[in-house]
């Protein structure tokens, strides 16, 4: 079956630093990938996605590329700051509308 | 602005009550709604599929009978957790999905609920 696989946490980066998440996926077909971002206390917003093969989703400084040859879809942003500090939830949807959650990810961001 | 409304944010329940938890769409018309269940520093679980006009579509090994969900309108579903118990203290989170031609493949997400069973 389909699933989502990302790199454990807590991550821990000082302000400025780069940041990567990594997470990889098992799906048949073709699915599109997504990154949700928790803030403490609060539900899910979606920070980017893609739909096919060598899109590159977008936002707020984030972004993520999906790569089929390698089944993967990796956050990056080239500067976190403080406020970056959440869980971040890698996600696939295959051909039903249901979502595949990763574990998430904490991020924390020190001064 | 917020694109679903959870309600209540926050309940703590003596065990053996039930609690109603609100979910509702407020940009647009859902034909399906999603119910999450989410235990501390830990993923979400889908939990059931939410279909307006139609029985509740739940995944394994979660209790029909116990979790209750009611999709009466296009923009409100209900998840009643029946005679909680401690061991269903949690953070349940709703999700709207648009009806087909009503824009971009996305859910959006609710800021949850988070359940105290005493």
């Amino acid at each position: 079956g389909n699933s989502v696989t990302q790199m454990e946490g807590p991550v821990t980066l000082s302000e400025e630093a780069f940041l990567t998440i990594n997470c990889t996926y098992t799906a048949t077909g073709y699915p599109s990938l997504f990154w949700y971002v928790q803030y403490p206390g609060e539900g899910l917003q979606l920070l980017l996605k893609a739909t096919k093969a060598d899109d590159k989703g977008s936002n707020k400084g984030f972004e993520a590329t999906y790569r089929k040859e390698t089944t993967s879809f990796h956050l990056e942003k080239g500067s976190v700051q403080v406020s970056d500090s959440a869980v971040y939830f890698c996600a696939l949807s295959g051909d039903t509308d249901k979502l595949i959650f990763g574990t998430g990810t904490r991020l924390q961001v020190f001064p | 602005g917020a694109v679903v409304s959870q309600h209540p944010s926050r309940v703590i329940c003596k065990s053996g009550t039930s609690v109603k938890i609100e979910c509702r769409s407020l940009d647009f018309q859902a034909t399906t709604m999603f119910w999450y269940r989410q235990f501390p520093k830990q993923s979400l679980m889908l939990m059931a599929t939410s279909n307006e006009g139609s029985k509740a579509t739940y995944e394994q090994g979660v209790e029909k009978d116990k979790f209750l969900i009611n999709h009466a309108s296009l923009t409100l579903s209900t998840l009643t957790v029946t005679s909680a118990h401690p061991e269903d203290s949690s953070f349940y989170i709703c999700s709207v999905h648009r009806g087909p031609g009503q824009g971009p493949n996305i859910q959006y997400f609710g800021a949850g609920t988070r359940l105290s069973v005493l």
